[in-house]
C-alpha cells in the first residue's frame, strides 16, 4: 500500500518558538495532502487541506497565519506552527490520498512545548 | 476543536468473541464512509469502507453495515484478536471530495 511519512515522530520546543513538521508521501505524487489536529482521547480535526502549487484551505477556526502550510511539491507539505504555545501541544497528522476517495495517513508527529 | 470529554466509549470484548462498533454521522449528504483503526501514538489505519449506493460491505474479518435512514454506520469484527485492540473511527466524505469528518471514537479491548 501506498506510505506516508512524517518528520519528526515527536519535538519538544519552548514557548514562542516555531516548529515544522513535514509530510511526504513516498510512493506516489499527492496533489492535496490533508492536516489533522488530535488531542488526547479525542477524535481527529481537520485543521487544512494542503494544495500543491496554491494557497492552502483552512478550517472555520483554524488560524492561518499561525500555522503555515507550504506544498512545496506533489511529494511534500510543511506544517510549521509559529510562535508555539502549551495549547498548541497535540497530535499533529497528515494524510494524501492516493487515488480517489483512498487516503493513507501519516504515523503522526506529537509536540509538545513547553 | 468541539470537546468531547476525555473519555471514549470503550467495548470490551473476550478474544475469539465478535465485536460491534456503532457511529452515527452526522451529514445527510455524505455519500462515502470509512472505517479507520487508531492503535496509540500511531496514525489511523484504513479498515474497510462503503458507500451509500450500498447497505453492506465485507472484508476480512470485517463487515460493515450502513443505514442512511437513521444515518448509522457499524463495523462488525468477527473472531476479535487481541491485536484489535485499539480506537476505531468512523468517517464520512462526499464521493470526489477527500475532506473527512471523523466521528467521535470506540476503544475496543480484547480480553485474552
Amino acid at each position: 500500500g501506498a506510505v506516508v511519512s512524517q518528520h519528526p515522530s515527536w519535538v519538544i520546543c519552548k514557548s514562542g518558538t516555531s516548529v515544522k513538521i513535514e509530510c511526504r508521501s513516498l510512493d506516489f505524487q499527492a496533489t492535496t495532502m490533508f492536516w489533522y489536529r488530535q488531542f488526547p482521547k479525542q477524535s481527529l480535526m481537520l485543521m487544512a487541506t494542503s494544495n500543491e502549487g496554491s494557497k492552502a484551505t483552512y478550517e472555520q477556526g483554524v488560524e492561518k497565519d499561525k500555522f503555515l502550510i507550504n506544498h512545496a511539491s506533489l511529494t511534500l507539505s510543511t506544517l510549521t506552527v509559529t510562535s508555539a504555545h502549551p495549547e498548541d501541544s497535540s497530535f499533529y497528522i497528515c494524510s494524501a490520498p492516493s487515488r480517489v476517495e483512498t487516503q493513507y495517513f501519516g504515523p503522526g508527529t506529537r509536540l509538545l512545548v513547553l | 476543536g468541539e470537546s468531547v470529554g476525555l473519555h471514549l466509549p470503550t467495548l470490551s470484548v473476550q478474544e475469539g468473541d465478535n465485536s460491534i462498533i456503532n457511529c452515527a454521522y452526522s451529514n445527510s449528504a455524505s455519500d462515502y464512509f470509512i472505517w479507520y483503526k487508531q492503535e496509540s501514538g500511531k496514525g489511523p489505519q484504513f479498515i474497510i469502507d462503503i458507500r451509500s449506493n450500498m447497505d453492506k460491505r465485507q472484508g476480512q474479518r470485517v463487515t460493515v453495515l450502513l443505514n442512511k435512514t437513521v444515518k448509522h454506520l457499524s463495523l462488525q469484527i468477527a473472531a476479535t484478536q487481541p491485536g484489535d485492540s485499539a480506537v476505531y473511527f468512523c468517517a464520512e466524505s462526499s464521493y470526489g471530495n477527500n475532506r473527512l469528518a471523523f466521528g467521535k471514537g470506540n476503544q475496543v479491548v480484547v480480553i485474552p
